[in-house]
């Protein structure tokens, strides 16, 4: 079945850690990658996105992605986290050129400790 | 000013009641969506519409129907409410352009309990 798979659920670390996130997705043909993030009792707001070129991304926040073709993957990545970055991300796929709705991932909940 | 904006925020409700929640965009764009958040944080596409006309409909009991009075509205009633239809509700918006995607932007959810 396609899907998009997040394979860290939750993920617990101190402030000035790095952090990665796995995004995997079964989907074949041209895809589209995002991440959102949702701060809690918040909106899903848009991290990066991957269209095409460049296959690392770089979003808001200090947070950037790379698109591995070869690897079906699209993992998030920040060097430094910060307190304020405690939240729920998820990782999201459409396929071009139709088909706009988001497929996501099961999410990620991120809790940053002092 | 808000670009996706929902009404209301937090709706409780009992069980066999019929509700909508309304969603409004000022971004300009031509395509809706209505997403699902269930308990345990999963989102999944429920209903989108381009420039009024339905164009996903996911495997969704018919007790809930979207309605789209025009480009900037999509509105979701739902009929029978059922304690499985606790859930948070984010509608959403983007441009459709063919052979390119666009960004989707989010409102801030509806908060639906159904007791």
């Amino acid at each position: 079945a396609q899907s998009v798979s997040q394979h860290n659920h939750h993920v617990i670390l101190s402030e000035a850690a790095s952090l990665e996130l796995g995004c995997n997705y079964s989907y074949g043909g041209t895809v589209n990658l995002f991440w959102y993030v949702q701060y809690p009792g918040q909106h899903l707001q848009l991290l990066l996105k991957y269209f095409s070129g460049d296959p690392l991304v770089k979003g808001i926040k200090g947070f950037e992605a790379e698109f591995i073709k070869s690897k079906f993957s699209f993992n998030l990545r920040k060097p430094s986290v910060q307190w304020s970055d405690t939240a729920e991300y998820f990782c999201a796929v459409t396929r071009s050129p139709s088909g706009y709705a988001l497929n996501f991932g099961k999410g990620t909940s991120l809790l940053v400790t002092p | 000013d808000t670009a996706v904006s929902q009404t209301p925020k937090y709706l409780v409700t009992q069980m066999g009641n019929d509700k909508s929640i309304k969603c409004e965009q000022n971004l300009g764009h031509d395509t809706m969506y209505w997403y699902k958040q269930d308990s345990k944080k999963f989102l999944k596409i429920m209903f989108s519409y381009n420039n009024k006309e339905l164009i996903i409909n996911e495997t969704v009991p018919n007790r809930f129907s979207p309605k789209s009075p025009d480009k900037a509205h999509l509105n979701l009633h739902i009929n029978s409410l059922e304690l499985g239809d606790s859930a948070v509700y984010f509608c959403a918006s983007s441009l459709m352009r063919r052979e390119v995607q666009e960004t989707q932007y989010f409102g801030p959810g509806t908060r639906l309990l159904v007791l």
